[in-house]
């Protein structure tokens, strides 16, 4: 069936190295991605967003990349900190009419090694 | 400005009793959503308000499970003769008009049914 999903469900990463954690998503009518944080115990917190007249758009030590061809959405977090560790979920707004709701991934859990 | 807030944060009850958990949106959103959370998993869409009305109820997971909005503000959702299956984190989350717009989520209540 359709739906949004991660390659890996976790990722590890030496403090300052650059990180990326990748979406697939399956329905071609999907055209606003968002990715959101997750701290344990906290509810999501938004990071960017992208929609799908772009390719590209960055943030503050954030970039979201959208690659319409093969339905793929990363995010890439330059010089990873300690408090970049969490939970990280990509979701989808399918673009049907009157559809409100986003749907999530199951989420990366991102862990940065000192 | 406060963002979204949750009440209570964590609640314990008993299978077979009935709970109301409360959401205040971010003030001046029309858009009110709630979302299940299980242990490790994604976020699961329960219900969707535009104000006071609820357009889209697909997520709801059983007649057990309902929610209303007052005064296109406060949210409750209730579930009745609880079970333990419905132990999870629920989450509201707020968007200006539209779910093609930033959602930002409050904290969450941690319900646990014993």
């Amino acid at each position: 069936g359709e739906s949004v999903g991660l390659h890996l469900p976790t990722l590890s990463v030496q403090e300052g190295d650059n990180s990326i954690i990748n979406c697939a998503y399956s329905n071609s009518a999907s055209d606003y991605f968002i990715w959101y944080k997750q701290e344990s115990g906290k509810g999501p917190q938004f990071i960017i967003d992208i929609r799908s007249n772009m390719d590209k758009r960055q943030g503050q030590r954030v970039t979201v990349l959208l690659n319409k061809t093969v339905k793929h959405l990363s995010l890439q977090i330059a010089a990873t900190q300690p408090g970049d560790s969490a939970v990280y979920f990509c979701a989808e707004n399918r673009g049907i009419q009157g559809a409100q709701k986003l749907v999530f991934g199951q989420g990366t859990r991102l862990t940065i090694n000192p | 400005g406060a963002g979204v807030s949750q009440s209570p944060s964590n609640k314990v009850t008993e299978k077979g009793k009935d709970v109301e958990l409360r959401c205040d949106p971010i003030s001046g959103h029309t858009a009110l959503y709630w979302y299940r959370q299980s242990l490790g998993q994604g976020l699961e869409f329960l219900i969707y308000f535009q104000g006071n009305s609820a357009p889209d109820k697909s997520g709801l997971p059983s007649d057990r499970f309902s929610a209303e909005r007052t005064g296109g503000s406060v949210s409750t959702l209730t579930i009745q003769r609880t079970q333990q299956e419905d132990s999870a984190v629920y989450l509201c989350a707020s968007s200006l008009r539209t779910a093609r717009e930033t959602q930002y989520f409050g904290p969450g209540t941690r319900l646990l049914v014993l």
